[in-house]
């Protein structure tokens, strides 16, 4: 069964806490994303990565941190920079045109 | 200006009815466009890309306007199930996709 995972699918953290958000993709998919979606608004891009070894900032990549270790993995970490980490959190991969994304992680930060 | 724009709705409809989105975009370079459709806490789903001649999948029809620079969804015969929110997703070869704010429907029954 080939897509997209993300774990967990919640997560809470206290204020000043670093923590990495899992991605995983079966696709073969060379380009991966993370984007960040808050309530009412459309997604903004965090990081991406074209190709192993190698990844982009995005439009609002301050606070976050990622690896592109594995074709297959892109984990991003949120850390104590970040100055509203609340958010859902998606990742997603393409293939030539089109994206395809994953369950997303709902990250609250009490 | 935004990249892409488009009217944050609500549309609510009566079941049955159909109902028409719309979606600008302001780089002219932009070469793929897609419609998504994303339900409550939920991730985005592809619904169906867009092509210069337009294409048709069932009840949805979309459409690209390249010299007023948008692209439309057209929802015939509005279903319970349609209820959802409707991302215009741009991209530019190369680049990456900008995603619209989206625009929720809800059908009534």
């Amino acid at each position: 069964d080939g897509g997209i995972t993300q774990s967990p699918k919640y997560l809470f953290r206290k204020e000043g806490q670093n923590v990495t958000l899992s991605c995983e993709q079966n696709l073969n998919h060379d380009a991966m994303y993370w984007y960040r979606q808050d309530p009412g608004q459309g997604l903004r891009l965090i990081y991406y990565s074209q190709i192993v070894n190698d990844f982009q900032k995005g439009d609002i990549a301050e606070g976050y941190s990622v690896s592109r270790e594995k074709k297959e993995s892109f984990p991003l970490t949120v850390t104590s920079a970040q100055k509203n980490p609340t958010a859902f959190y998606l990742c997603a991969s393409s293939l030539h045109n089109e994206q395809f994304f994953g369950p997303g992680t709902r990250l609250t930060v009490l | 200006r935004k990249e892409v724009e488009q009217d944050p709705g609500p549309f609510n409809v009566p079941e049955g009815a159909t109902v028409a989105f719309n979606c600008t975009y302001s780089n002219s370079a932009s070469q793929s466009f897609f419609w998504y459709r994303q339900d409550c806490r939920k991730e985005p789903k592809l619904l169906m890309s867009v092509y210069s001649s337009g294409n048709e999948d069932g009840r949805f029809t979309a459409q690209l306007n390249r010299a007023s620079q948008y692209i439309s969804l057209l929802i015939r015969d509005s279903k319970l199930s349609d209820s959802a929110t409707y991302l215009c997703v741009v991209n530019v070869i190369g680049q990456n996709f900008v995603f619209g704010p989206g625009t929720r429907l809800s059908v009534l029954p």
